[in-house]
């Protein structure tokens, strides 16, 4: 049983740019939630998606979107990068719409240069 | 508010017991997590209690819930140098499970 998985693993990218990234859930769970971690610190909740549309935000601006597919994989688009949105974006994934218990991607790595 | 809070760093000699140390101000929390991130990596979901309950215990983990001063601990029992890396404490309400709140994480340093 494949866990949740994210790609890619590293990034780089230049200020003003967009990135894409991407996870796909752990099987059989079809809610998914990304956060993003600066260095030294906690994660951060952006945004959660389920039924392929957003279902809460957190307090990230609207440069910071996603999507969710029929497959209930997802992704993470940031538009306009700044140096601080450098940091460990993690994916995680829920089963059953309101279960408790999430299950974190290894997480893709951006700098922002 | 919601707010999670732990001191940054705890160091053990390897065979000792760990108690990891969490606090939290949202009184409807209702899900109370602790997970493990080691160098590099995602994070591990190690354990989890719900606000009813007072104790779980998981092997060599044992998490303690002080529902009325809102403090959470984690117990490592026997602690192995495999065990060092960040901890971190997280919370989430019954009418939004899905966004969890984390406290800053505490690293655990296992001496040998």
């Amino acid at each position: 049983d494949a866990g949740v998985t994210q790609s890619p693993t590293h990034l780089i990218k230049t200020r003003g740019q967009q990135v894409t990234l991407r996870c796909s859930p752990k099987s059989g769970h079809d809610t998914v939630s990304w956060y993003q971690q600066a260095l030294g610190q906690g994660p951060q909740f952006i945004f959660q998606y389920y039924e392929e549309e957003e279902r809460q935000r957190g307090n990230f601006p609207d440069r910071f979107s996603g999507h969710q597919f029929p497959n209930y994989s997802s992704e993470l688009n940031v538009n306009a990068l700044l140096l601080g949105d450098s940091a460990l974006y993690l994916c995680a994934s829920i089963g059953g719409g309101i279960g408790y218990e999430q299950y974190f991607g290894p997480g893709t790595r951006l700098t922002v240069t | 508010g919601e707010d999670v809070e732990q001191s940054l760093f705890l160091s053990v000699r390897e065979g000792d017991s760990s108690v990891i140390n969490c606090t939290y101000t949202d009184s409807s929390s209702t899900y109370l997590y602790w997970y493990k991130q080691e160098p590099g990596a995602g994070l591990q979901l190690l354990t989890y209690i719900f606000s009813n309950m007072d104790m779980k215990q998981d092997q060599r983990l044992t998490v303690l819930l002080n529902k009325k001063d809102k403090h959470l601990s984690l117990r490592i029992a026997d602690t192995q140098t495999g065990d060092s890396a960040i901890y971190f404490c997280a919370e989430s309400t019954a009418s939004n499970t899905g966004k969890l709140i984390f406290g800053q994480g505490t690293t655990l340093q296992v001496k040998p």
